[in-house]
């Protein structure tokens, strides 16, 4: 199947900008998404963007998208020791029933 | 409900029984979907169901495993024969069909001894 991938570890201080980056192969990607999972928590949805975008912001949080390298990324900014957790990024379109294909995450670690 | 309810949220059992895990995903919501976690293979879609059509299987990993929906609502995993490659988290998640929205219940946990 089509590929997404995610370095697997961040590091950062508090008070600093994250960026988890992730790139993708399916060409026919409609939509893209973050996934926040804290331990022993579920899967959060923290945002999603269409293909045909190439910039949203929500409160702390940018994504960014360029289509033509395939490449997805998330900013966090003003990092806080809550925002630890596990980031997936995720593909899906609409030939597959919008079903996710997810990276295996990237561990954020916010340090005081 | 308000979210999407899994059950049972834990379940041990001896390699080789069946097991049955449920998922109940918020009303109106007409497409489910299972997905697999586990510490060595990331996030695995399983099975989805939307609305009344033919589920789309393409994810399950063997023949062991099946899965229903009655009613357009609750949907029940299978797994027969459990295997120890099997223990891993199971979430089900649910969606309005379109392109966002879906919420992810918490999840049973697997453990096949």
């Amino acid at each position: 199947g089509e590929d997404v991938e995610q370095s697997l570890f961040l590091s950062v201080r508090e008070g600093d900008s994250s960026v988890i980056n992730c790139t993708y192969t399916d060409s026919s990607s409609t939509y893209l998404y973050w996934y926040k999972q804290e331990p022993g928590a579920g899967l959060q949805l923290l945002t999603y963007i269409f293909s045909n975008m190439d910039m949203k912001q929500d409160q702390r949080l940018t994504v960014l998208l360029n289509k033509k390298d395939k490449h997805l990324s998330l900013r966090i900014a003003d990092t806080q020791t809550g925002d630890s957790a596990i980031y997936f990024c995720a593909d899906a379109n609409s030939n597959s029933g919008y079903a996710l294909n997810f990276g295996k995450g990237t561990s954020l670690l916010v340090t005081p | 409900g308000a979210g999407v309810s899994q059950s049972p949220s834990n379940k041990v059992t001896e390699k080789g029984k069946d097991v049955e895990l449920r998922c109940d995903p918020i009303s109106g919501h007409t497409a489910l979907y299972w997905y697999r976690q586990s510490l060595g293979q990331g996030l695995e879609f399983l099975i989805y169901f939307q609305g009344n059509s033919a589920p789309d299987k393409s994810g399950l990993p063997s023949d062991r495993f099946s899965a229903e929906r009655t009613g357009g609502s609750v949907s029940t995993l299978t797994i027969q024969r459990t295997q120890q490659e099997d223990s891993a988290v199971y979430l089900c998640a649910s969606s309005t069909g379109q392109s966002y929205g879906y919420t992810f219940g918490s999840g049973t946990r697997l453990t096949v001894v």
